[in-house]
């Protein structure tokens, strides 16, 4: 089973600062098979990144996802106001899928 | 469009079943994955299990084997998943998506409520 670990937990930041969101695997993950989803308090996960560096349809340019092997990163490049929330990544290569835990982007 | 909506969640007491469904539209059903991604209040999300196009294999999380029970009927276009002894860490939204290469496909979800 691969399992995903997310840092920081918590990501304390301004708007208009860079954010850089980081994604751990324990063992080597298919780069096709790794997302990023943004997710806001009772709502759907919304996916933002997959194949660990293709932006989904209709995703501004300031997100991007980056990264092979065990270590993948999300950046943001200037935080708007409504980037706040929680971000997951997801490997879906190898059964068990399993997401990361999650890292807060929260207003300094 | 895709569109995926999900079904059949409620309120039910520890130790009964429920069985989720799954409607899907817009795509040739029949040609893709499916899985199921569970979120408990407050908590991350949890991916449950997959099941192929034509229903021959499924995966599910090791914790939730033996209880839980993906299906699909290709004919109708609906995704399952059976949901048994079920405990009060149960309680969470229940998501369907489309097992694709970008998993971006994701139903509204239905709220699962386990309680006495």
């Amino acid at each position: 089973e691969i399992v995903l670990t997310q840092s920081p937990d918590t990501l304390s930041l301004s708007p208009g600062e860079r954010a850089t969101l980081s994604c751990r695997a324990s063992q080597s993950v298919s780069s096709r098979s790794l997302a990023w989803y943004q997710q806001k308090t009772g709502r759907t996960p919304r996916l933002l990144i997959y194949g660990a560096s293709s932006r989904a349809t209709g995703i501004p340019d300031r997100f991007s996802g980056s990264g092979s092997g065990t270590d993948f990163t999300l950046t943001i490049s200037r935080l708007e106001p409504e980037d706040f929330a929680v971000y997951y990544c997801l490997q879906y290569r190898t059964s068990p899928y399993n997401f990361g835990q999650g890292t807060k982007l929260e207003i300094k | 469009d895709v569109q995926l909506v999900e079904s059949g969640g409620g309120l039910v007491q520890p130790g009964g079943s429920l069985r989720l469904s799954c409607a899907a539209s817009g795509f040739t059903f029949s040609r893709y994955w499916m899985a199921w991604v569970r979120q408990a209040p407050g908590k991350g999300l949890e991916w449950v299990a997959n099941i192929e196009p034509d229903g021959r294999e499924e995966y599910y999380v090791d914790s939730l084997k033996g209880r839980f029970s993906i299906s699909r009927d290709n004919a109708k276009n609906s995704l399952f998943l059976q949901l048994n002894s079920l405990r009060v860490d149960d309680t969470a939204v229940y998501y369907c998506v489309r097992d694709d290469e970008s998993w971006g496909y994701w139903g509204q979800g239905t709220l699962v409520t386990v309680s006495s």
